[in-house]
């Protein structure tokens, strides 16, 4: 079964600042995709970015861009010039084969990010 | 075009009683999931269809929780008797087929379940 680890469960950056969240994740599988997940209060849960395993080239998304090394099974977040919009609960989520050719994911415990004005 | 909507958007219970939650997934999505997100951790599936049948429901409490997608559309997703330790934040989110571009998966507003 597959595990994603988030170590940091509370993080903090000064509003225009940059942070980084760690994910790391445990599978066999050698074709797969993450996700990074952003929670309001609202409890909505939003995409942020999505990684394809097999694309060597990170991806990114405006100010949000991931660092993935497949080898070390890791896939950190980075937040460029922060904004206080972007304080919520980021989840790391792990994609996999669940059947009938959909797809189920498993999420990290989660890093609550607070922005400082 | 509408997102995944849940209701109701909070509920309070005695234990032993029993509650249902319902979900509308996006139009075309064939893949519906309901998730339970108890305080300070992160979402844990509870079972996923594709159309009316289930495809994993192996973290399902069945004494206690049921679920339900009749005509491939809406699910309903009921607890009785209620536990405390049921009280959770229950997310559904729907995508559609597959692996390739656009097949993530959309989250609804959840449900917040307070058990008494």
């Amino acid at each position: 079964a597959q595990t994603v680890t988030q170590s940091q469960p509370e993080m903090s950056v000064q509003e225009a600042e940059t942070v980084t969240l760690s994910c790391t994740y445990d599978t066999s599988e050698s074709d797969y995709y993450l996700f990074w997940y952003k929670q309001p209060p609202s409890r909505q849960m939003i995409l942020v970015i999505r990684q394809e395993a097999y694309k060597q080239q990170n991806a990114t998304e405006n100010r949000f861009s991931v660092n993935f090394q497949k080898a070390a099974k890791s896939f950190s977040l980075k937040i460029s010039d922060s904004q206080l919009g972007d304080a919520a609960m980021y989840f790391c989520a792990y994609r996999s084969y669940s059947g009938a050719g959909s797809y189920q994911l498993t999420f990290g415990k989660g890093t609550k990010l607070s922005v400082i004005p | 075009e509408a997102g995944v909507a849940q209701s109701p958007r909070y509920k309070i219970i005695e234990k032993r009683q029993s509650v249902a939650f319902w979900c509308n997934p996006i139009s075309g999505h064939a893949t519906l999931y309901w998730y339970q997100q108890i305080l300070g951790q992160g979402p844990k599936l509870l079972i996923q269809f594709q159309n009316n049948g289930v495809v994993d429901d192996s973290q399902l409490p069945k004494d206690r929780f049921s679920a339900e997608r009749l005509k491939g559309v809406d699910s309903t997703l009921k607890i009785q008797p209620a536990k405390l330790e049921d009280s959770a934040v229950y997310l559904c989110a729907s995508s559609l087929k597959g692996q390739g571009l656009n097949t993530e998966a959309f989250f609804g507003q959840g449900t917040r379940l307070t058990v008494v």
